[in-house]
């Protein structure tokens, strides 16, 4: 079945950019979907195909995808940001089965 | 605006069947353009999917689970819902229900607030 390997933390000061990377085999052929997840919170929809952004979310969320990495990128990094960000993908593959990497700690420092 | 609420028992025994429902309000569940889906996660751990139905019937399961689960639909009350047998303590978790536009790769854009379930005798 299909991987998607992310680095489990990543730590940013405020006001810096933090990116988080999604890696698979050939992930630039997919379509990836990234979640944000705040403690005790159901995951929110953040980037979907790659680089498009749900009504709502700030601009400073942004999403690139090529060759075996997928990449969230986050801009002027706020407080506020602090969650685990998932990356997902479907695995055509395997009767369009759903994959998601393991997630990123994303710290604030 | 769609929401999506999860339901059921939070304590479950071992071996016995795990059995949720998700009720859609605010749009049609038979609208067409959806998939739905169920979604789990272990206290501390990443996101699982499960497995998830269109409003014809047509169901997809995740491999790993696919010998325990039964998605179904019910167009006249709005809901699906999730049935797990066998269930042991690895199944501890918050099940999400989440919608899924249809269309090749679509993403999640809904999620249900989750709902605990422990599996323990």
């Amino acid at each position: 079945s299909y991987v998607l390997t992310q680095p489990p933390s990543v730590s940013v000061a405020p006001g810096k950019t933090a990116r988080i990377t999604c890696g698979g085999n050939n992930i630039g052929s997919k379509s990836v979907h990234w979640y944000q997840q705040k403690p005790g919170q159901a995951p929110v929809l953040v980037i979907y195909y790659d680089s498009d952004r749900p009504s709502g979310i700030p601009e400073r969320f942004s999403g690139s995808n090529s060759g075996n990495t997928a990449t969230l990128t986050i801009s002027r990094v706020e407080a506020g940001d602090e969650a685990d960000y998932y990356c997902q993908v479907w695995d055509s593959s395997s009767d369009h089965d759903v994959v998601f990497g393991g997630g990123t700690k994303l710290t604030v420092l | 605006q769609v929401q999506l609420q999860e339901s059921g028992p939070g304590l479950v025994k071992p071996s016995q069947t795990l059995s949720l429902t998700c009720t859609v309000s605010g749009g049609s569940i038979s609208s067409g353009s959806y998939y739905w889906s169920w979604i789990r996660q272990p206290a501390g751990k990443g996101l699982e999917w499960i497995g998830r139905i269109y409003t014809s019937g047509s169901t997809n399961y995740n491999p790993s689970l696919k010998s325990r689960v039964t998605i179904s639909v019910d167009t006249s009350k709005n809901q699906f819902s999730l049935k797990l047998s066998s269930v042991t303590a690895a199944d501890t978790a918050v099940y999400y229900c989440a919608r899924e536009p249809t269309g090749a790769g679509g993403a999640f854009d809904i999620w249900g607030q989750g709902t605990m379930v422990t599996v323990s005798s």
